[in-house]
């Protein structure tokens, strides 16, 4: 496997289930991210993890909750999610959070909640 | 507040030039992406501007100007497999990306 890799591929799951996201990258990068991707919006940056660390939340609703357990791994974990939770969540990762290294992204997961 | 603002979609012709503008309102500034986003897939990096002026890399170029918050990319020789959305996307003072909505490119034969 190469680059940034996201399991599952598509999802479909209902408002009391509970299911996780992964990603994997094999770059040997230090700095991961979940992204969501919702039709006609901007992506909306969820999580970012430096150095399996935790830098930053945005504002994101504890229905989704990240894990970070090494720095090639990243897992969100989804429960009791809503309809407007269906999206495309994305992961990325880069070298480093700062300097000019840019974000590669996985292929996501398109996620539906019904 | 933070904003990035681009057109929501162009049009131009296979062999033709295009330019994507880009303006943007960030806290701090550190750095501008570009990215490209066919269809169902995911953003791939095209090009990064920290520094005014022009940057190039083959058939794409992207300019940045700090003092005015703007920037473009440049696509020349148009390509059928250009046709995707084109995501500019400055970085904070915190190294975050402000993602823009994305400019839909379409090429007509």
């Amino acid at each position: 496997e190469t680059g940034v890799t996201q399991t599952p591929r598509h999802l479909v799951m209902g408002m009391t289930n509970k299911k996780s996201l992964k990603c994997e990258q094999h770059l040997g990068h230090n700095a991961m991210y979940w992204y969501k991707q919702s039709a006609k919006k901007p992506l909306e940056l969820m999580f970012v993890y430096n150095f399996k660390e935790q830098t930053e939340n945005n504002s994101v609703p504890s229905r989704f909750s990240p894990e970070c357990p090494n720095s090639s791994h990243l897992f969100l974990h989804l429960h009791t999610l809503q309809p407007e939770d269906s999206a495309l969540y994305l992961c990325a990762s880069s070298q480093e959070l700062a300097e000019s290294y840019e974000q590669y992204f996985g292929p996501g997961t398109r996620l539906t909640v019904t | 507040g933070q904003n990035i603002d681009q057109p929501t979609e162009m049009t131009a012709t296979e062999g033709a030039i295009v330019q994507i503008n880009c303006t943007y309102q960030t806290s701090g500034f550190n750095g501008l992406f570009w990215y490209q986003q066919h269809a169902g897939e995911a953003p791939t990096f095209l090009s990064y501007n920290v520094l005014d002026g022009l940057e190039e890399k083959g058939r794409f170029s992207s300019f940045l100007s700090r003092s005015k918050g703007y920037s473009y990319l440049l696509l020349k020789e148009l390509q059928m497999k250009d046709s995707a959305s084109y995501l500019c996307a400055p970085r904070d003072s915190n190294y975050q990306l402000i993602w823009g909505a994305g400019t839909k490119l379409i090429i007509k034969p």
